[in-house]
């Protein structure tokens, strides 16, 4: 089965404060993903990453920044941490077989911005 | 651009009752078309999906059939149980024989179902 693991399952930060949100996938996908989701609005697209050190800017990158070092973690960045953040962020990874692809989610981590 | 739309909800049925949750999109070329289910507390799973016209996908008693010419991608259940409350997520990719671009998702259906 493939695993997605997410670093914190729930988080309280400080405005201004930097937060890094890890995601680890254990069946060597080349992609992953960063997701939010809000009440509402569903799943909006934020970073995603095709290969180590490579990454993509999603349909609402700012305020956010992706780090891809290992091909299993992908990490996600608030460098400055707003009240508007708070939101569940869902990470996915994803292999091409056959010209298809199917995303894995990981569990969510729930980020409350104070 | 893309985008696809489903019935928000909630919608609440009586255990044994049919289901089905409408989905429709909008797409530029031909993209594969998914359903994913969060069931309280927990990250999205796949249920189930097709990656081209006419195809149908299935899983654990529901189904949903891929119709180009409609646009749509409805997921139909015949006898939903207690434990199908979740919220569903009609999702596409048009990733398909390329890298990958990310899903698009609606905005999720909250489905309750009463014993």
């Amino acid at each position: 089965d493939v695993k997605v693991t997410q670093s914190s399952r729930y988080l309280v930060k400080r405005t201004g404060e930097k937060v890094f949100l890890e995601c680890v996938q254990d069946m060597d996908h080349e992609n992953m993903f960063w997701y939010r989701q809000d009440p509402g609005l569903g799943l909006r697209l934020i970073y995603f990453s095709y290969d180590v050190k490579m990454k993509e800017k999603g349909d609402i990158p700012e305020g956010y920044s992706v780090s891809r070092e290992k091909k299993e973690r992908f990490s996600l960045i608030l460098e400055s941490a707003s009240t508007n953040q708070t939101s569940m962020y869902l990470c996915a990874s994803s292999l091409l077989q056959g010209g298809q692809e199917t995303q894995y989610f990981g569990p969510g981590t729930r980020l409350l911005v104070l | 651009g893309d985008s696809v739309t489903q019935m928000e909800g909630p919608v609440t049925l009586s255990e044994e009752a049919f289901l089905t949750i409408n989905c429709t999109y909008t797409a530029t070329g031909y993209p594969s078309l998914f359903w994913y289910v969060q069931y309280p507390g927990e990250g999205l799973q796949l249920l189930l999906k097709a990656t081209k016209a006419d195809d149908k996908g299935s899983n654990k008693g529901f189904e949903a059939t891929y119709r180009k010419e409609t646009t749509s991608f409805h997921l139909e259940k015949g006898s939903v149980q207690v434990s199908d409350s979740a919220v569903y997520f009609c999702a596409l990719s048009e990733g398909s024989g390329g890298g990958a671009d990310g899903l698009t998702f609606g905005k999720g259906t909250h489905l309750i179902i009463q014993p």
